[in-house]
């Protein structure tokens, strides 16, 4: 299994310009989210989804849509950068249990600089 | 909504000492508790995880935490630091499902860095 992947791992962009991230995982996880991480902040949940069409919103939602057409895909499309989206983006996939969440399985991460 | 609360944001310890990294948790019901370590450009590895089974849980690379209900808490520790335990520090909750349905989130905390002195 190749786990959760990420794509890209660096990348650069202006102000004002739109990309997705993509993230997809090959383990069958129905839960699939999506973090942003800055120094001292800790993980911050940007969205996340808990199957195949189903997303909802997390801390930090703005600025970014996501959708989730398969089980294994779920990118995250900024729509207009700003360079308050500095950022490094994790994304995670778990499955649920009869007492909550399993542990969460991440991607490598992506690095985003927005000037 | 759950928080968790990670006192602090850098601990350093010498090498050989004991390593105590705090985690306490808000809920009234025991949600299930993970500890995550991060590597300098690295994404996020599990250390341990509880899921109400022992209360003290063993991980990978000679840590271990122990649930402790009446203080809300999920300390994690080692014996003995090594150098290569350098590295930042997640403590995380799951809601209990029984109280968020099928939409149980993660939350995170917000990390604390461990410095090991030769």
């Amino acid at each position: 299994n190749a786990g959760v992947t990420q794509t890209p791992k660096f990348q650069v962009l202006k102000t004002g310009q739109s990309m997705t991230l993509q993230c997809a995982q090959d383990m069958n996880h129905e839960y699939m989210s999506w973090y942003r991480q800055d120094p001292g902040m800790g993980l911050r949940l940007i969205h996340y989804s808990v199957g195949a069409g189903i997303t909802d919103q997390g801390e930090v939602p703005n600025g970014y849509n996501v959708s989730r057409s398969t089980t294994e895909d779920f990118p995250l499309r900024l729509l207009s950068a700003a360079p308050s989206q500095t950022s490094v983006y994790f994304c995670a996939s778990s499955y649920r249990t009869s007492g909550g969440l399993s542990e969460q399985y991440f991607g490598p991460g992506t690095r985003l600089t927005v000037t | 909504a759950q928080s968790v609360t990670q006192l602090g944001s850098h601990v350093s310890v010498s090498e050989g000492a004991l390593v105590l990294l705090r985690c306490n948790y808000s809920s009234s019901v025991p949600p299930y508790l993970f500890w995550y370590v991060q590597y300098p450009n690295q994404g996020l590895q599990l250390l341990l995880k509880y899921t109400s089974a022992a209360t003290l849980v063993k991980g990978i690379n000679g840590f271990e935490a122990e649930f402790k209900k009446s203080e809300t808490s999920f300390h994690l520790t080692k014996p003995s630091a090594h150098m290569s335990d350098a590295a930042e520090y997640f403590c995380a909750v799951s809601d209990p499902a029984a109280y968020t349905g099928a939409n149980s989130k993660l939350t995170f905390g917000k990390g604390i860095t461990l410095s090991v002195r030769p």
